[in-house]
């Protein structure tokens, strides 16, 4: 019973395209996360929500779209994708502030 | 601005040897400061928290504010303890958790 699923695992697309990556978590956490991870390794965060309250938008371009319809899910939508948004994206949860847990990754490949 | 410095991008120790992965920060207050790790093939996942001051796996870590440090130590690694390890900052009441570049830390037989 996975506590912070992502759909899709990998997902290999043109640039231009719009692709959505989908998370829920089913440990009630109020807090929802998404980070960017790069091909060095680098986390970096991009969005965080508190039941379903934008809280963090950290200066991720207009083209990156997040929707929480309840305080379950955290949804990325990506518009007109470009190379360089190639990278793996994790969702994660927190109820502790800080003690994050995170789901296993969406390796998006941008060609 | 807050951020979390890992200087290390790898190290190699040999089992059974001391291990230090090292963290240091820059934080205007009181820091909240975690150690995550993520194995191969597996999910990045809490380690341990400085205000737990608890032991996990064998890992210790010590928040030191006057050097604004928070270096992860094991005293005698393991194989399996070879993996990716994070340094990460609360910051922002707890809605923005600030990762360091992370260590891959790689124990020889």
């Amino acid at each position: 019973d996975t506590a912070v699923s992502q759909t899709p695992k990998y997902l290999v697309t043109q640039m231009g395209n719009d692709k959505s990556i989908k998370c829920e978590q089913n440990l009630g956490h109020d807090t929802m996360y998404w980070y960017k991870q790069d091909s060095k390794k680098f986390l970096k965060i991009m969005f965080s929500y508190n039941n379903k309250e934008l809280i963090i938008n950290e200066t991720v371009p207009n083209r990156f779209s997040p929707k929480s319809p309840d305080k379950a899910h955290l949804n990325l939508h990506i518009n007109s994708l470009e190379l360089g948004d190639s990278a793996v994206y994790f969702c994660a949860s927190s109820q502790n502030l800080g003690v994050l847990t995170f789901g296993a990754g969406s390796r998006l490949t941008v060609l | 601005a807050q951020r979390v410095t890992q200087p290390e991008k790898l190290l190699s120790v040999f089992k059974g040897a001391p291990v230090e992965l090292k963290c240091n920060y820059s934080y205007s207050g009181s820091p909240e400061l975690f150690w995550y790790v993520q194995y191969s093939r597996q999910r990045l996942q809490l380690l341990l928290r400085h205000i737990s001051r608890e032991s996990i796996k064998g890992f210790t870590a010590d928040l030191n504010k006057g050097e604004t440090s928070f270096h992860l130590k094991k005293p005698f690694a393991q194989e399996e303890d070879s993996a990716m390890y994070y340094c990460a900052l609360n910051d922002t009441g707890g809605f923005k958790t600030i990762f360091g570049a992370g260590t891959r830390l790689f124990v020889k037989a």
